[in-house]
């Protein structure tokens, strides 16, 4: 597709349940971001991926929280025995390898924690 | 440590009149400058940015932002404001420094325009 896509579009789950959100960025970016945005909230970064470098994971809020990207394209981010706290917007974003570019957005995940 | 400061939670401003949205940020070495802007339930779309050369960076929709460095500020304006331009706005940095791939966001400035 022309842009970032992301699945689910909402995910209601129980309270220690895992769940897994997925986005497709832009076909040929190599930079993808997780941002949540809380309700009434900005934007809290999440992780980075670069290529085939070593992620920045320095946003992730807990160990419960863990994101991979697989041959360079599809990310999923998994959250383990969710918390009421978790309930938010997950929002990805692509970008081209250059380092002026700008992030593409999603639409977002909702999720709603029980 | 890179930060960005939207001190407005929400600007009113009636149809046809000139709009500001304020920004301020705190990056260490040379800042890349951006505006996204985020309508009812939908991602955040990009309007504008600043990466070097000329301060008065235009975008989007009518928009622009002048960049300047000695206040450390980014402002978002448009000469004519619409009601279709209400939405949520958000500033967001990087530093030029290599290593600093996050981009961080401020809090965000709910613009509504009144016809």
């Amino acid at each position: 597709g022309a842009g970032v896509s992301q699945s689910p579009s909402n995910k209601v789950t129980e309270k220690g349940k895992d769940v897994e959100l997925r986005c497709d960025p832009i076909s040929g970016h190599t930079a993808l971001y997780w941002y949540r945005q809380s309700l009434g909230q900005g934007l809290e970064f999440l992780i980075y991926f670069q290529g085939n470098s070593a992620p920045d994971k320095s946003g992730l809020p807990s160990d419960r929280f863990s994101a991979e990207r697989t041959g360079g394209s599809v990310s999923t981010l998994t959250i383990q025995r969710t918390q009421q706290e978790d309930s938010a917007v997950y929002l990805c974003a692509s970008r081209t390898s250059g380092e002026a570019g700008e992030l593409f957005f999603g639409e977002g995940s909702r999720l709603t924690v029980l | 440590a890179q930060s960005v400061a939207q001190p407005e939670d929400q600007v009113n401003v009636a149809e046809g009149n000139p709009l500001t949205v304020k920004c301020t940020y705190s990056v260490s070495g040379n800042p890349y400058l951006f505006w996204y802007v985020q309508y009812p339930n939908r991602g955040l779309q990009f309007l504008l940015k600043y990466i070097t050369g000329d301060n008065l960076v235009k975008g989007s929709y009518g928009f622009e932002a002048e960049f300047n460095k000695s206040q450390t500020s980014f402002h978002l304006k448009k000469p004519s404001a619409l009601v279709s331009d209400s939405a949520l706005y958000f500033c967001a940095v990087r530093s030029m420094n290599t290593g600093f791939q996050k981009l961080v966001f401020g809090t965000g400035t709910r613009l509504l325009v009144s016809p």
